[in-house]
């Protein structure tokens, strides 16, 4: 069966500092990578796509990147972070388009 | 640009009830739509799944519903329970890979 981990499940960071998050995928090959956020008061936004190994799509210009290293292994990063980062980032996946996505645990990040 | 709407934004039932969640979205052209559970601080669990050649779906006492046409989709619960007290978020998936959410239904059923 298909599994997704993300960690850290929480995070507090100083407004400045970087960020990483990650998000692996067991059980599948080759899925579409998904980074959403929900902010209080904001809902939940798509942030990343990716269909592939370094393909990434944007879909909010943002303080905020993603990278693909491996085919189930997805990144949300940032170098400087803002207090507007502050949220709960949730990392899903699909096979093909269109179909179902499954979501992780989500990692709360608050920036002070 | 898709828009996705669900009312109520909070609703509270006894145990037992039926009930009704309701979503309804402006771009009819969608690929499918899909219902979650979001526990509080937890990672959204998927419901049902409705293609956009479907009516609707069932699971358990979950039964979703799709009309393309008039925009709309609903979440019927049968003989709630008070582990169903959560957030219902529906969404919609316009271009193969990006779901547009709607704000949520929090839902508390009381012993």
């Amino acid at each position: 069966s298909q599994t997704i981990h993300q960690w850290p499940a929480t995070l507090v960071q100083p407004v400045g500092s970087p960020l990483s998050l990650e998000c692996t995928v067991e059980g599948t090959s080759n899925p579409n990578l998904y980074w959403y956020r929900q902010a209080a008061g904001r809902g939940l936004q798509l942030l990343f796509y990716s269909v592939g190994i370094g393909q990434i799509s944007s879909e909010v210009p943002q303080n905020l990147s993603a990278s693909r290293p491996q085919d189930r292994q997805f990144i949300l990063s940032s170098k400087k972070l803002l207090l507007s980062d502050s949220g709960f980032y949730l990392c899903a996946w699909s096979v093909g388009l269109a179909n179902e996505q499954y979501f992780g645990p989500g990692t709360r990040l608050t920036v002070t | 640009k898709q828009e996705v709407t669900q009312i109520p934004a909070a609703l509270s039932v006894p145990e037992g009830e039926n009930l009704v969640l309701n979503c309804s979205f402006t771009d009819s052209a969608i690929y499918n739509l899909q219902w979650f559970r979001q526990d509080p601080g937890k990672g959204l669990t998927s419901l049902l799944l409705i293609q956009s050649s479907q009516r609707e779906q069932t699971s358990g006492r979950l039964n979703a519903s799709l009309d393309k046409s008039s925009g709309r989709s609903t979440l019927y619960i049968a003989a709630s329970q008070p582990g169903d007290s959560a957030t219902y978020l529906c969404a919609g998936n316009n271009a193969g890979n990006m779901l547009t959410f709607g704000g949520g239904t929090r839902l508390m059923v009381k012993p």
